[in-house]
């Protein structure tokens, strides 16, 4: 498997514009975690998913947000109004499986970087 | 909101040397996992811990937790300069049933050659 494969790696655009960002699981995981990092955030939550499933979005900063995971194989994230605040790194990452007895590691795609001008 | 808080936030030790990072949490976990990310890039799972578990190694590195301290520590023995990075626990949390990772602020470790 190739991995957790993310698009775009990198993305500029302006103030207003919607943004896709989208994200390929491994093969067979279960999983699927959007995460947003930041200088002075940190690692930040945004969504996931199991078995394609929006389990928390607790994480989601505002309603400009949104994410699907249509089927096993493909997430999006979207951002619509982008703003400026919003230039980040997103990465996404998979796993088999999460708790007590089931927990393994994740494995995260390369990030989209975003800048918002 | 963020779970762990490492300790420190920046570590600089010569080539060799023995480095440890501290993590801090704030709820009762199913397991707690340290990453490492280098800089520009995604993050590398490098060993996971289960809450029942106290001790565990993989090669160089050595992970203990404490849960009744609620902290867990991350010894890299015999730092090399490929050890430059930035080391995140991450809990999921036990506090819920619905499963998640969680990402505690990190250490920046460098190695001086």
């Amino acid at each position: 498997d190739a991995g957790v494969i993310q698009s775009p790696r990198h993305e500029v655009t302006e103030m207003g514009q919607e943004v896709t960002l989208r994200c390929k699981p491994i093969s067979g995981h279960d999983y699927l975690f959007w995460y947003r990092q930041t200088m002075m955030r940190g690692l930040e939550l945004l969504i996931y998913f199991n078995n394609n499933v929006p389990i928390d979005d607790s994480g989601m900063p505002e309603d400009r947000f949104s994410a699907k995971m249509p089927n096993a194989s493909f997430s999006t994230l979207k951002i619509q109004p982008s703003e400026p605040r919003d230039s980040a790194v997103y990465f996404c990452a998979s796993s088999q499986g999460q708790g007590f007895l089931h927990s393994t590691e994740a494995f995260f795609g390369q990030g989209t970087r975003l800048t918002v001008v | 909101s963020q779970q762990g808080e490492e300790d420190p936030q920046a570590l600089s030790i010569q080539e060799g040397e023995n480095a440890t990072m501290n993590c801090s949490y704030k709820t009762s976990i199913n397991n707690l996992q340290w990453y490492r990310q280098n800089s520009g890039r995604g993050l590398v799972h490098l060993i996971l811990i289960r809450s029942n578990e106290r001790e565990k190694h993989s090669g160089r590195l050595r992970v203990t937790l404490d849960t009744s301290k609620k902290s867990s520590s991350l010894l890299i023995t015999a730092s090399r300069a490929a050890d430059t990075a930035s080391y995140f626990c991450a809990t999921d949390p036990a506090y819920s049933s619905a499963s998640k990772i969680i990402f505690g602020s990190g250490t920046r470790l460098s190695i001086r050659p």
